[in-house]
């Protein structure tokens, strides 16, 4: 899987936009981008995830530049409830059931 | 609540004694997966399973671990002669065997280990 480099951390004021980046420069043609996230002692939670195009849910939305090698993920109006751990994960979609490998994710603190 | 629940959700425990986590997955997961989390670190791949057979191991889960899922469904995780260095949070994750769901994990909210 490919290796991914996140700030450590992010502040964020409450009611703002968070935007989170990552980079993925060594990302491969089948490899998606996930995102996770931990809010202090809870398990990580699935967020988001795409191949090339951007895509939206409920709780975030994902920005996948061109090349695939960067990706921003976007709290569109930030809470004191988003803060936490948030981790890009790289790797390929298949059948196979193979683990997710974490980094060391940013650390997004919501400030009111 | 993701739906994966884990038994205990701390456990101090002695040096030197047997431990055991039990989670219980997504009914209809097939998969199951078992990470360890320390202090400051992102969650680390312990082991997985693919209904009951156990398909792969880190070299992290040395042979102190031992995991099993008998019955495809719920699955334990012992820790024997417990160290210092075991303290850690043991998260547990499953996912559907679907490839139109692409492996996304759903985890439980874990089961912090002290070992004093």
């Amino acid at each position: 899987d490919a290796k991914t480099t996140q700030p450590p951390s992010m502040d964020c004021a409450e009611g703002r936009a968070a935007n989170l980046p990552c980079n993925h420069s060594t990302i491969s043609g089948n490899e998606y981008v996930y995102w996770y996230r931990q809010i202090h002692s809870q398990g990580p939670q699935y967020i988001i995830h795409g191949l090339k195009n951007n895509e939206t849910n409920e709780m975030a939305s994902l920005i996948i530049t061109e090349d695939r090698k960067s990706s921003t993920l976007i709290l569109p109006h930030a809470t004191l409830r988003d803060t936490a751990v948030y981790y890009c994960i790289v790797r390929v979609w298949d059948n196979a059931g193979n683990m997710l490998t974490f980094g060391g994710g940013t650390r997004l603190m919501v400030k009111p | 609540d993701t739906g994966v629940s884990q038994d205990p959700r701390h456990k101090i425990t002695k040096r030197g004694q047997n431990v055991t986590f039990r989670c219980d997955p997504i009914s209809e997961h097939n998969r199951l997966y078992w990470y360890r989390q320390t202090l400051g670190q992102g969650p680390e791949f312990l082991t997985y399973f693919q209904n009951e057979a156990q398909l792969e191991k880190s070299r992290l889960l040395s042979d102190r671990f031992s995991a099993e899922r008998p019955k495809g469904s719920f699955s334990t995780l012992e820790i024997q002669r417990t160290e210092q260095g075991d303290s850690a949070m043991y998260l547990c994750a499953s996912s559907p065997d679907s490839h139109l769901i692409g492996n996304i994990q759903y985890f439980g909210a874990g089961t912090r280990l002290s070992v004093l």
